[in-house]
């Protein structure tokens, strides 16, 4: 049974730094694309980042470009998210998701910005 | 305001069957396929739907979806009251090299 858990989400100032990582078990972590999708407290999903099976192509959403850091290690079945410079409007449930077409989901970590 | 225009609500009796529509652009349902993923109140979105009209093992064949140039579609028919959700649809853009998702569907029996 494919299960993803994140962790490390929490209150954090503007302007501070957290880093998300999601644990992988049930298939075979470094064969499969992996994402990163927020949902903001009442508003729909978006996406955040991806990166590819051996860890060579990312891409970002614009608005996390240059703050945000997806990064994997197939070693450890495990799935990162370097957040920096955080914003208030990054204010979400972050999901991480697992193959191409975001086949499973983890049940998500809350992360609040504010003062 | 979402890449990719979903109507905010839609509705049905059970037993009814109900369609959820997705518009986008040549360059994303235009180019590339497209995903509907269905979330239930206080859980995590679930794949429904990939490559179009693909469903999952273990989804129901009450569920289907189609695509048609620049937009796609969601059809759930014999509706059930435990099909009370919001759905979302996605694919690649190619323009923002990055996926995108419609605002969702929150969809009521009646």
């Amino acid at each position: 049974e494919v299960q993803l858990v994140e962790s490390g989400g929490g209150l954090v100032q503007p302007g501070g730094s957290l880093r998300l990582s999601c644990a992988a078990s049930g298939f075979t972590f470094g064969t499969y694309w992996m994402s990163w999708v927020r949902q903001a407290p009442g508003k729909g999903l978006e996406w955040v980042a991806n990166i590819r099976q051996g860890g060579s192509e990312k891409y970002y959403v614009d608005s996390v470009k240059g703050r945000f850091t997806i990064s994997r290690d197939n070693a450890k079945n495990s799935l990162y998210l370097q957040m920096n410079s955080l914003r208030a409007e990054d204010t979400a449930v972050y999901y991480c998701a697992s193959g191409a077409n975001f086949d499973n989901w983890g049940q998500g970590t809350l992360v609040t910005v504010s003062s | 305001q979402s890449v990719l225009t979903q109507p905010p609500s839609a509705s049905g009796t059970p037993g009814q069957r109900v369609t959820i529509s997705c518009s986008g652009s040549s360059s994303n349902i235009g180019s590339n396929t497209v995903n509907w993923y269905q979330q239930l109140p206080g859980t995590a979105p679930k794949l429904l739907i990939y490559n179009n009209n693909q469903r999952p093992s273990g989804v129901p064949d009450r569920f289907s979806g189609s695509k048609s140039g620049t937009s796609a579609s969601l059809a759930i028919s014999g509706l059930q009251s435990e099909d009370e959700a919001d759905y979302y649809c996605a694919t690649w853009d190619d323009s923002l090299n990055g996926w995108v998702f419609g605002g969702g569907t929150k969809l009521t029996v009646l």
